[in-house]
């Protein structure tokens, strides 16, 4: 069973640019969320993609947006990056009617905006 | 709107020690409750859950009850290991998902030897 992978694992912009990270979900998982965990934070819900479409939002501004492909991949696009996106960008992937709810995490990647 | 609180850290222990990590939830409804971890420059991981009152989830010798009555989910452990030195996060998720999951600010623990 493979779990979920991020790429890339470190990424450096200016601010101003557009970035987009990149999650492959983990193996029978349906379901997308992006998460964002800032230095001594705990994470905060971006959004979540069912079925290629987006399905919940967290308090984030339409310049985060996201895809989910068929075969349950996704990207988060972040665009006009601001000094304050800097932080670690979790992926996690679950099974969408699975009452427990359970999400696996990806390693993350690290976007620092200068 | 739901929200986690968790005890600050750090919490410093010698090994063999008893731990709790405290762990209260505000919610309009009944959740599903999660305790995670996260290691030194890596990803979370799923600790334990429980998905409804009074339920105790367990796992890898810590446990945490569900406590509807004190809205608490506090994580423990019998006897920490240096290895068991981490962030720890509980969380919380209403309504199947849509609306992700909400996260404490996280408790930094270190278990000297």
């Amino acid at each position: 069973e493979t779990g979920v992978t991020q790429s890339p694992t470190h990424l450096i912009k200016t601010r101003g640019q557009q970035v987009t990270l990149r999650c492959s979900s983990q193996s029978g998982h349906n379901t997308v969320s992006w998460y964002q965990q800032a230095l001594g934070q705990g994470p905060q819900f971006i959004f979540q993609y069912y079925r290629e479409e987006e399905n919940g939002r967290g308090n984030f501004p339409p310049r985060f947006s996201g895809l989910q492909f068929p075969n349950y991949s996704s990207e988060l696009n972040v665009n006009a990056l601001e000094l304050d996106d800097s932080a670690l960008y979790l992926c996690a992937s679950s099974l969408l009617g699975d009452s427990s709810y359970e999400q696996y995490f990806g390693p993350g990647t690290r976007l620092t905006v200068t | 709107g739901d929200s986690v609180t968790q005890m600050e850290g750090p919490v410093t222990l010698s090994e063999e020690a008893f731990l709790t990590i405290n762990c209260t939830y505000t919610a309009t409804g009944y959740p599903s409750l999660f305790w995670y971890v996260q290691y030194p420059g890596e990803g979370l991981q799923l600790l334990l859950k429980a998905t409804k009152a009074d339920d105790k989830g367990s796992n890898k010798g810590f446990e945490a009850t569900y406590r509807k009555e004190t809205t608490s989910f506090h994580l423990e452990k019998g006897s920490v290991q240096v290895s068991d030195s981490a962030v720890y996060f509980c969380a919380l998720n209403l309504g199947g998902g849509a609306d992700g999951l909400t996260f404490g600010k996280g408790t930094h623990l270190i278990i000297q030897p």
